[in-house]
């Protein structure tokens, strides 16, 4: 399986509501990877997990929580979102930190903040 | 600073011409990905440039990396309609506190027309 999978595919949510967005890969990688991308722009690294454990974070508003229950799954968790915050949000995998760092995506969200 | 400079940003070419997307890095390294992103999409993982002098070759995409030029170019030969996309250049990047991350490039907005 060489496939990273997200869901939803597309989410509208209020300023007041709490959702989740999930990202899952079984290629065995040890780094996955949260980022934005506003559009015409390059994606932006939010959240950067290895071996289960945050590595990077990006200066991300606490409005967006990270969670990665296992090696195959990571999480966002949003609450309290801003119109502003609208965009593609991408999960990426790759191997680890270490080596090389071709990262695979999965097919994003769409998430529209009313 | 860090800095990935692609150019040009925007291109509109016809049919059956050829052309080259260059990609300059402002820091050592000798690690670099491109990307495609079609409209509303992901990113499709397209090269893997992992030494200086190391050229790939896909169907009519072709890139190449210079590490001591900190240049990579892709170049499409005879332009057809369905390589109308966005492409990504990223550079690894490491330093003695972390770990590789991507610096990636504004992206080159490609339209080719019949």
């Amino acid at each position: 399986d060489t496939e990273v999978t997200q869901t939803p595919k597309h989410l509208v949510m209020g300023m007041t509501n709490k959702k989740s967005l999930k990202c899952e890969q079984h290629m065995g990688h040890r780094a996955m990877y949260w980022y934005k991308q506003k559009a015409k722009k390059p994606p932006e690294l939010m959240f950067v997990y290895s071996y289960e454990k945050l590595s990077i974070n990006e200066s991300v508003p606490s409005r967006f929580s990270p969670e990665c229950p296992n090696s195959s799954l990571l999480n966002l968790h949003l609450h309290a979102l801003q119109p502003e915050d609208s965009a593609l949000y991408l999960c990426a995998s790759s191997q680890d930190l270490d080596s090389y760092n071709e990262q695979f995506f999965g097919p994003g969200t769409r998430l529209t903040v009313l | 600073e860090l800095k990935v400079e692609q150019n040009p940003l925007f291109l509109s070419m016809q049919e059956g011409k050829n052309y080259t997307i260059y990609c300059n890095y402002s820091t050592t390294s000798d690690r670099l990905y491109w990307y495609r992103q079609d409209p509303g999409k992901s990113l499709e993982s397209l090269f893997v440039l992992l030494s200086n002098g190391a050229v790939k070759q896909e169907g009519r995409l072709m890139a190449s990396l210079d590490t001591k030029a900190r240049l990579s170019t892709l170049h499409i030969t005879a332009a057809v309609h369905d390589l109308s996309a966005t492409y990504f250049c990223a550079v690894d990047f490491s330093s003695m506190d972390s770990n590789y991350q991507l610096i990636w490039g504004a992206g080159t907005k490609l339209i080719i027309k019949p």
